[in-house]
């Protein structure tokens, strides 16, 4: 069965600085994705970033990064220059073969001046 | 930039009631999903559908729901009489052949 795993239910970080949100995975899927997304209190759901199980580089988008190590099963995001407007849930997630997202419990970050 | 939008914002009911929760997903996407999110807990995938049939459906997907696209452009889910816990925020989500999918606003379920 898949499953994420994020163990941080909340995270502090000063404005201007980096964070990593930790993501775990497991599957027995071949070929798979992985995703994160922010939720701020208004509650939609953004789309960040996306890191496929092939490839070879990880994934980046601005200020967000991927760190993918497959042996490892981890796929942590990293948010560089931190932003007050960071302040948000966010959420990894996978997909294997089937067309579902699979989501962890989310990680509670807070921007602090 | 296309979004995925979705009405109402805010929907309550009476327990028993039938809902039908509307999206319209960005125009040149393929792929539809619904998934539903309790207050405080993890996103949780509904269904899937492509191609004018259901693709994939969870276990919480039961014969309460279903879903339809009944024109080009809207995509509906529906709950057939509504239990108190089916109050959570309703996300649809829509992707094309690139595994992104994108989400909409949500609806958020009040079932009293």
């Amino acid at each position: 069965a898949q499953k994420i795993t994020q163990t941080q239910p909340g995270m502090f970080v000063q404005e201007k600085e980096a964070v990593t949100l930790d993501c775990t995975y497991d599957t027995s899927d071949q070929s798979y994705g992985l995703f994160w997304y922010k939720q701020p209190s208004s509650g939609e759901m953004i789309f960040l970033i996306y890191q496929g199980s092939y490839d070879e580089q990880n994934a980046t988008e601005g200020r967000y990064s991927l760190n993918f190590q497959k042996a490892r099963k981890s796929a942590n995001l990293v948010i560089s220059a931190s932003q007050l407007g960071d302040s948000a849930m966010y959420f990894c997630a996978m997909k294997g073969w089937t067309d579902k997202l699979i989501f962890g419990t989310g990680t509670r970050l807070q921007v602090f001046p | 930039e296309p979004e995925v939008t979705q009405t109402p914002s805010h929907q309550v009911t009476q327990m028993g009631q039938e809902v039908i929760l509307r999206c319209v997903p960005i125009s040149n996407h393929l792929y539809f999903y619904w998934y539903r999110q309790i207050l405080g807990q993890k996103v949780e995938f509904l269904v899937s559908f492509y191609n004018n049939e259901i693709s994939e459906k969870s276990e919480i997907f039961d014969d309460q729901f279903s879903v339809e696209r009944p024109d080009g452009s809207n995509f509906t889910l529906k709950i057939r009489s509504t239990k108190l816990e089916d109050s959570a925020m309703y996300f649809c989500a829509s992707s094309e052949v690139i595994p992104e999918q994108f989400f909409g606003p949500g609806t958020r379920l009040t079932v009293l």
